[in-house]
C-alpha cells in the first residue's frame, strides 16, 4: 500500500516562529502536493513538486515555501508564522500521469497563537 | 478556468436512505473526475474516479457518472450507512498537463443517523 507519512498530527506554535511540516512517501512518486484544508473552502493547493528541487506555486503561496531535496521528502515552510496559518495541512503525492491518483497523509493539524 | 462545484452541507440522512451528491465542472479539454472521500480524523482517498465522457465509476455501493453534456460527476448510493459519515470531495485533473494537479470542490459533510 502507499503510505505518505506526516511527522505531526498536532501543532502548536506561537507567532512569528518558524514552523517545518515534514511530508514523506514510500511508493517512488514523483509529484508531491501540500494542500491546507479550511471548513467551506475545500483544499486549496500551496505548493507542489513534480522532480526533486523543482517546485511550482499553487493557488495560495504567499507566506509558504517548500524544499524538496529528496524524492521521497516534501517539507511545507511557514518563514514567520502569523494567526492567519491555522489550519488543517495535508500532503499529497502522486505519479507523473495526467488523471493519476493522489495519494494524501492523515494531515497536521496546526494552531498558530 | 477550471472549476469544481459541490452542492453545500450538511446532508443528513437517516441509515438505508438513498443519496446524491451533486458535483458540476467547468474545465477545458478532458478532465478526469474523482470522487474523494475524508473519514474523521483522517486524510482523503480516492473513493471513485472516471477518465472519459460516459464512464461510470464504482466502489463500495457508490457510483458516478461522468456526463459531458451536462457536465457533471454526481455521487450516488442507494443505501447509506452509518459508517459513511465523512465528508466528500469532487475533483478534476487540471487538464493538458502531466503535473497531475486536482483542483477539488468545498467538500460536502454527510452525517447518517441510525
Amino acid at each position: 500500500d502507499v503510505k505518505v507519512t506526516q511527522s505531526s498530527r498536532y501543532l502548536v506554535k506561537r507567532t512569528g516562529e518558524k514552523v517545518f511540516l515534514e511530508c514523506v512517501q514510500d511508493m517512488d512518486h514523483e509529484n508531491m502536493f501540500w494542500y491546507r484544508q479550511d471548513p467551506g473552502l475545500g483544499l486549496r493547493l500551496i505548493y507542489f513538486s513534480y522532480d526533486v528541487k523543482m517546485k511550482e506555486k499553487g493557488d495560495i503561496p504567499e507566506g509558504y515555501s517548500v524544499s524538496r531535496e529528496k524524492k521521497e521528502r516534501f517539507s511545507l515552510i511557514l518563514e514567520s508564522a502569523s494567526t492567519n496559518q491555522t489550519s488543517m495541512y495535508l500532503c499529497a503525492s502522486s505519479t507523473s500521469g495526467h488523471g493519476d491518483i493522489q495519494y494524501f497523509g492523515a494531515g497536521t493539524r496546526l494552531s498558530v497563537l | 478556468g477550471n472549476s469544481v462545484t459541490q452542492m453545500e452541507g450538511p446532508v443528513t440522512l437517516s441509515e438505508e436512505a438513498f443519496l446524491t451528491i451533486n458535483c458540476t465542472y467547468t474545465a477545458t479539454g478532458y478532465p478526469s473526475l474523482f470522487w474523494y472521500v475524508q473519514y474523521p480524523g483522517e486524510g482523503l482517498q480516492l473513493l471513485l474516479k472516471a477518465t472519459k465522457a460516459d464512464d461510470k465509476g464504482s466502489n463500495k455501493g457508490f457510483e458516478a457518472t461522468y456526463r459531458k453534456e451536462t457536465t457533471s460527476f454526481h455521487l450516488e448510493k442507494g443505501s447509506v450507512q452509518v459508517s459513511d459519515s465523512a465528508v466528500y470531495f469532487c475533483a478534476l485533473s487540471a487538464g493538458s498537463s502531466n503535473t497531475g494537479k486536482l483542483i477539488f470542490g468545498q467538500g460536502t459533510t454527510l452525517q447518517v443517523k441510525p
